[in-house]
């Protein structure tokens, strides 16, 4: 079945540093692809997506491409900040039209002054 | 004004009672979503109703009973509550279910003790 696999955290990084996150995926067909934010103590928020191969989603300084042939959606960021400390999930589109979304198991992110 | 709200934000009862958590939206979404977050952060589908009709159930125990009143509106009714129930349960909304993205509550926190 479909599935989502992430990077192991937590991932602890100093102000400014440059930021990756991993993210791969299994799944039948060309699913829509997405990147979600949890601050402490809220719900998720959708950081950014893409819809096909090669599309670039970009938002708040964060970019993650659609990469088809390795079926990869990392997430990055040039320079992060104490701001950014959460919990990063990486979702797919399940297949079936149920607008069900297959999330990996999260990647907390502590940046440090 | 808040999109998607879910009520009450804490909740902590005993084992075997019975216990509901409600949801509205106000964005005009047609999907809305039931999924639970565990101590690991890892994120379950519970349930997806479109225009008041279930379609998603996945497997979850029948002590489980979602009601969509109107499409604006999506509860969680929980029978004979058991230790394992605790879990961070969210609702979220979508508009159709091609998957462009979900809006997400900021949580119902449920501990059975």
């Amino acid at each position: 079945g479909d599935s989502v696999t992430q990077m192991e955290g937590p991932v602890t990084l100093s102000e400014e540093a440059f930021l990756t996150i991993n993210c791969t995926y299994t799944a039948t067909g060309y699913p829509s692809l997405f990147w979600y934010v949890q601050y402490p103590g809220e719900g998720l928020q959708l950081l950014l997506k893409a819809t096909k191969a090669d599309d670039k989603g970009s938002n708040k300084g964060f970019e993650a491409t659609y990469r088809k042939e390795t079926t990869s959606f990392h997430l990055e960021k040039g320079s992060v900040q104490v701001s950014d400390s959460a919990v990063y999930f990486c979702a797919l589109g399940g297949s079936g039209n149920t607008g069900k979304l297959i999330f990996g198991q999260g990647t907390t992110l502590q940046v440090k002054p | 004004d808040t999109a998607v709200s879910q009520t009450p934000k804490y909740l902590v009862t005993q084992m075997g009672n019975d216990k509901s958590i409600k949801c509205e939206q106000n964005l005009g979404h047609d999907t809305m979503y039931w999924y639970k977050q565990d101590s690991k952060k890892f994120l379950k589908i519970m349930f997806s109703y479109n225009n008041k009709e279930l379609i998603i159930n996945e497997t979850v125990p029948n002590r489980f009973s979602p009601k969509s009143p109107d499409k604006a509106h999506l509860n969680l009714h929980i029978n004979s509550l058991e230790l394992g129930d605790s879990a961070v349960y969210f609702c979220a909304s979508s508009q159709g279910r091609r998957n462009y993205g979900y809006t997400f509550g900021s949580g119902t926190r449920l501990t059975v003790v």
